[in-house]
């Protein structure tokens, strides 16, 4: 069974400092791994995604996470926080071939000016 | 990209009535759609997943005589709450994705429906 673990249900920063939200999983069998962003009241936006290749994977607005098989790990940083960029993020994972992305609970980031 | 409406935005409704919500792709086809819940400051519920023209696939512990699935043609889902209940307030979710049965397909999520039951 797969799962997610976002460690950190709230993460603060002041604008311009790195932001760094972390996510681990688990799988039986080689994941993929997905970062969405989520404003109040709206759906979600996908950030990046790592399927295979390059562990270093970089997606919009700044973003990029690094997928660490080691480490089941796969957290999300950005060198400079904006303060649009206080959002909730997700981690997802779903199964190479599999319908199903489970979710993290999400953290919450706080971009303090 | 990939866009995909819901509609309503919002509704309210009184305990008892059924409610209905539709999702739709609006520039691409999308053979699987997801229909999720979402609480208050928490994460996303997987509650379905919908193929165009078969029945869709509850997940553990949903009940599919409540939450009625439809997934007529390859833009648009739709999410029937029968009976609704106050407890059945939530933020409700789709998503749509392009290829049927492949975990690294990108889904669209839509920007969701508040339910209030009164």
């Amino acid at each position: 069974a797969q799962s997610v673990t976002q460690l950190g249900s709230h993460v603060s920063v002041s604008e311009g400092a790195l932001v760094l939200l972390r996510c681990n999983y688990s799988s039986s069998v080689p994941p993929y791994l997905f970062w969405y962003v989520q404003y109040p009241n709206q759906g979600l936006q996908l950030l990046l995604k790592y399927t295979t290749g390059a562990t270093l994977v970089k997606g919009i607005n700044g973003f990029e996470a690094e997928f660490k098989k080691s480490e089941t790990s796969f957290h999300l940083t950005k060198p400079s926080a904006h303060m649009s960029d206080a959002a909730e993020y997700f981690c997802a994972v779903s199964e190479t071939g599999g319908f199903k992305t489970i979710f993290g609970a999400g953290t919450r980031l706080f971009v303090k000016a | 990209g990939a866009v995909v409406s819901q509609h309503p935005s919002r509704v309210i409704c009184k305990s008892g009535t059924s409610v209905k919500i539709e999702c739709r792709s609006l520039d691409f086809q999308a053979t699987t759609m997801f229909w999720y819940r979402q609480f208050p400051k928490q994460s996303l519920m997987l509650m379905a997943t919908s193929n165009e023209g078969s029945k869709a696939t509850y997940e553990q512990g949903v009940e599919k005589d409540k939450f009625l699935i439809n997934h007529a043609s390859l833009t648009l889902s739709t999410l029937t709450v029968t009976s609704a209940h106050p407890e059945d307030s939530s933020f409700y979710i789709c998503s749509a994705s392009l290829v049927q049965g492949a975990g690294s397909d990108t889904q669209y999520f839509g920007p969701g429906t508040r339910l209030t039951v009164l």
